[in-house]
């Protein structure tokens, strides 16, 4: 079946720098992709939604300016938490839609900000 | 707009116990699709089941079972026999085919715990 790598598993950084986590659709084309945040005891909230070649649609209350997406191939879409801050430590999954009706998720990215 | 509840958000059961886990949800399309998965400690979503809006057909899988009513908006997740590997938190979520983007919204999700 369709499976999205998501890299990395975990990732701890220190407040200011900025984290990069990668989606790979690794058999399947998504031409778009989800990005939610959980953060511990809490539902996954819908962060944005990306589809290739075009600008990321954010969710309402959203910084688009502190979590920058690019989906520039099909196969491809990254969430770069640029400056980030203690609050921003959660846990981080993309989706791609891997036919009409169907959802595949990538393992997901534990953030940690000290 | 799109929205799903939960209105469990815990639930302990003792293990060989059946137990339900509800789920409520508001859509504006005719045209959906419900979701249930599973989400262990270690954070992964593992997919349970995929259900249209126009099957309305209760579904049994081994231990599991669904329950879509459209007209009470409901898609009910029984758990037979429960066990203790049953524990973790399940989410029922809804997309919308024509609304939304095909966006994927989750409801708040239940603890189960299955003790010994």
């Amino acid at each position: 079946g369709a499976v999205v790598s998501q890299h990395p598993s975990r990732v701890i950084c220190k407040s200011g720098t900025s984290v990069k986590i990668e989606c790979r659709s690794l058999d399947f084309q998504a031409t778009t992709m989800f990005w939610y945040r959980q953060f511990p005891k809490q539902s996954l909230m819908l962060m944005a939604t990306s589809n290739e070649g075009s600008k990321a649609t954010y969710e309402q209350g959203v910084e688009k300016d502190k979590f920058l997406i690019n989906h520039a191939s099909l196969t491809l879409s990254t969430l770069t938490v640029t400056s980030a801050h203690p609050e921003d430590s959660s846990f981080y999954i993309c989706s791609a839609r891997a036919g009409a009706d169907g959802y595949t998720f990538g393992s997901g990215t534990r953030l940690t900000v000290v | 707009a799109q929205k799903v509840t939960q209105a469990q958000t815990e639930i302990s059961v003792v293990e060989k116990e059946d137990v339900t886990l509800d789920c409520v949800y508001e859509t504006r399309d005719t045209t959906y699709y419900l979701f249930w998965y599973k989400q262990p400690p270690s954070g992964e979503l593992v997919f349970l089941i995929r259900r249209n809006s126009f099957d309305e057909q209760n579904e049994i899988s081994g231990r599991y079972s669904w329950n879509f009513q459209k007209s009470t908006s409901s898609f009910n997740f029984t758990i037979t026999a429960s066990q203790v590997v049953d524990s973790a938190v399940y989410f029922c979520a809804l997309s919308e085919v024509y609304n939304q983007g095909g966006k994927l919204i989750f409801g708040q999700g239940t603890e189960l715990s299955v003790k010994p």
